[in-house]
């Protein structure tokens, strides 16, 4: 089973307007952290949000929010205000555990995001 | 800032060839990844390491790939005899952190093309 899930393999928003893309996950552990990377066309992975599976509010980040509704196991991240930069790939991320294991990061299949000017 | 760096930026190589691939990591942080990303495809986790020794390795990472921490700064990959589906781009991570709480941080990834 997949543990991340991207649903919206690409994704038009306009300009300055915000726009969410979806990520649930599958973990039976109850210590979990979610990251959003953005990769652009020159392919460096480039870390955006963090959120804790115990954190209480949902972690932002500039024009970056996490909503995190855990009981619905999902972990969308937001851009608002969405500018021709933010045209890139964007995965979500899950690493299990809460023991200094040095757990990977499993990543879900990617968004593809285009910003119409 | 600091940051992970990996070389070569893109290696072209014939099939049955041996290739190493090289990543410095953040200089404080302990734990090491490398993962892969077929062109198009989803990242994909290859092995970590932590303490000179592997922590854990997925069904990708065979018999003909190993890993070495060989001077305390560098972190290789080789890839004994290349296929050519191990054309993709490496990325090397690395934590300073082994909990949940940290992020990985990537280097630039080597573009490996394997003819």
């Amino acid at each position: 089973a997949q543990k991340i899930t991207q649903t919206q393999p690409g994704m038009f928003v306009q300009e300055k307007e915000a726009v969410t893309l979806d990520c649930t996950y599958d973990t039976s552990d109850p210590s979990y952290g979610l990251f959003w990377y953005k990769q652009p066309s020159s392919g460096e992975m480039i870390f955006l949000i963090y959120q804790g599976s115990y954190d209480q509010q949902n972690a932002t980040e500039g024009r970056y929010s996490l909503n995190f509704q855990k009981a619905r196991k999902s972990a969308n991240l937001v851009i608002s205000a969405s500018q021709l930069g933010d045209s890139a790939m964007y995965f979500c991320a899950m690493r299990e555990g809460i023991y200094n294991q040095g757990g990977k990061l499993i990543f879900g299949q990617g968004t593809e995001l285009s910003v119409k000017p | 800032e600091p940051e992970v760096t990996q070389t070569p930026s893109h290696q072209v190589t014939q099939m049955g060839q041996e290739v190493i691939l090289r990543c410095v990591p953040i200089s404080n942080h302990l734990y090491f990844y490398w993962y892969r990303q077929i062109l198009g495809q989803k990242v994909e986790f290859l092995v970590s390491f932590y303490n000179n020794e592997i922590s854990e390795k997925s069904e990708i990472f065979d018999d003909q790939f190993s890993v070495e921490r060989p001077d305390g700064s560098n972190f290789t990959l080789k890839i004994r005899s290349t296929k050519l589906e191990d054309s993709a781009m490496y990325f090397c991570a690395s934590s300073e952190q082994g909990d949940n709480t940290g992020e990985l941080f990537f280097g630039e990834g080597s573009r490996l093309t394997v003819l």
